[in-house]
């Protein structure tokens, strides 16, 4: 069991460029999560998947924003047109997908900053 | 819709202090609640959790009770050290009737300095 990890680490982009960030979960985890954090904020939910199927998207997903897990394993998000709103740490977590209440495991997080 | 308020920080306390952060919060249904913690330079980690009330999760002298009748999931510790510095966060998900499946919600984090 490796943990969650996520890749790149930090992203430097400038406004109106694209991005994609890379989530790799634990493997044989059927859920994966991805969220958003702000300075001094706690996380906020964005999306998520079960195996392949994204069955809930948040209304803080633009459409600017776009999720995909097409094998059910890695993830990706894209943003498109970054704006320097978007600035925030974005964090993908995976947990078994086996009922209620299940501990969610937490990737380092990609840390994009929108010049 | 669901909601998590903690208490602002930071806090600053003394080795061996008493700690308390305190957590409460709106749901339907029956949620599960949650404390992650964020060390300096490290991911969120879950600390403790309790998925129905009057249960208590503990973990790493921490505790909490899930408390239904106050809608809280308050933390504890007895003794606090120095490595306990870092940032909590209260979060709950959602219960048999808000499916979404177990989505959190997070509070705004607490963040604990502990000085020698």
């Amino acid at each position: 069991d490796t943990g969650v990890s996520q890749d790149p680490r930090h992203k430097i982009t400038k406004r109106g460029q694209n991005v994609t960030f890379r989530c790799d979960p634990i493997s044989e985890h059927n859920r994966l999560y991805w969220y958003r954090q702000t300075l001094g904020q706690g996380p906020e939910f964005l999306t998520y998947f079960q195996n392949e199927a994204q069955l809930e998207k948040s209304r803080l997903l633009s459409d600017r924003f776009s999720a995909e897990r097409p094998k059910g394993s890695f993830s990706t998000l894209e943003i498109q047109r970054t704006e320097q709103g978007d600035s925030a740490m974005y964090l993908c977590a995976s947990s078994p997908g086996q009922g209620t209440g299940e501990t969610q495991y937490f990737g380092p997080g990609t840390r994009l900053l929108v010049l | 819709g669901d909601s998590v308020t903690q208490m602002e920080g930071p806090v600053t306390l003394s080795e061996e202090a008493f700690l308390t952060i305190n957590c409460t919060y709106t749901a339907t249904g029956y949620p599960s609640l949650f404390w992650y913690v964020q060390y300096p330079g490290e991911g969120l980690q879950l600390l403790l959790k309790a998925t129905k009330a009057d249960d208590k999760g503990s973990n790493k002298g921490f505790e909490a009770t899930y408390r239904k009748e106050t809608t809280s999931f308050h933390l504890e510790k007895g003794s606090v050290q120095v490595s306990d510095s870092a940032v909590y966060f209260c979060a709950l998900s959602g219960g048999v009737f808000t499916g979404g499946g177990n989505k959190l919600t997070f509070g705004t984090g607490t963040q604990l300095k502990v000085e020698l």
